[in-house]
């Protein structure tokens, strides 16, 4: 099993529609979430994290964790061709030598239709 | 002024050839990190440096030589190329690594690394 595991997609959402991406991670000590964003050809950015059960709101996003399920999912409203990227969850738990390891999931792509 | 910044953006080198790849901070951060990102767009770490020492090491052919002379500078060096080295390298910081939003990770531009 994939210690990070989302859907390749791509995953097409007409304009002004909710994009609903998903996450799922193997290991129940997982302590830190985050969702990142990368452009073709470019870098990843980041546009959401999440360290508690529950919803986290910030402008069109909302990223939601349930360390019960393992399960940490990214809402896009009024989703805007600007929109359209990969989108990369990425997961931190600490290894045996006491460091936060960050493990990334093979990204979903999201393509907004106009 | 950019935040992360790596030299060269684009290399391309024959097999058997040695480079490296530099990258700078300007975010006072404490730990730097080098990801290599394949073909199929797979983010896989490669090394993480906190203040000056080597934490994460992954399963990494040993022609891979990481250095980082102060927190500010994580450079890559790798020797021998193979043509399975060809990938986009992206060099990352953050604050440190204490977890939660200590671990938020900001990226440089990438280099575009082609072995013929």
């Amino acid at each position: 099993q994939k210690e990070v595991e989302q859907n390749s997609g791509p995953l097409s959402v007409p304009e002004g529609a909710i994009a609903s991406l998903n996450c799922t991670y193997s290991d129940r000590g997982s302590q830190s979430f985050f969702w990142y964003r990368q452009y073709s050809g470019k870098s990843p950015e980041l546009i959401m994290s999440i360290y508690s059960n529950g919803d986290k709101e910030d402008g069109r996003f909302t990223a939601q964790l349930n360390k019960a399920s393992q399960y940490v999912s990214l809402l896009i409203r009024d989703s805007q061709p600007s929109d359209s990227a990969t989108y990369l969850c990425a997961v931190t738990l600490m290894n045996s030598g006491g460091y936060q390891k960050v493990t990334f999931g093979t990204g979903t792509k999201l393509q907004v239709i106009p | 002024d950019t935040a992360v910044s790596q030299t060269p953006k684009y290399l391309v080198t024959q097999m058997g050839n040695d480079k490296s790849i530099k990258c700078e901070q300007n975010l006072g951060h404490d730990t730097m990190y080098w990801y290599k990102q394949d073909s199929k767009k797979f983010l896989k770490i490669m090394f993480s440096y906190n203040n000056k020492e080597l934490i994460i090491n992954e399963t990494v052919p040993n022609r891979f030589s990481p250095k980082s002379p102060d927190k500010a500078h994580l450079n890559l060096h790798i020797n021998s190329l193979e043509l399975g080295d060809s990938a986009v390298y992206f060099c990352a910081s953050s604050q440190d690594q204490a977890g939660g939003a200590y671990n938020e990770q900001f990226f440089g531009p990438g280099t575009r690394l082609t072995v013929l």
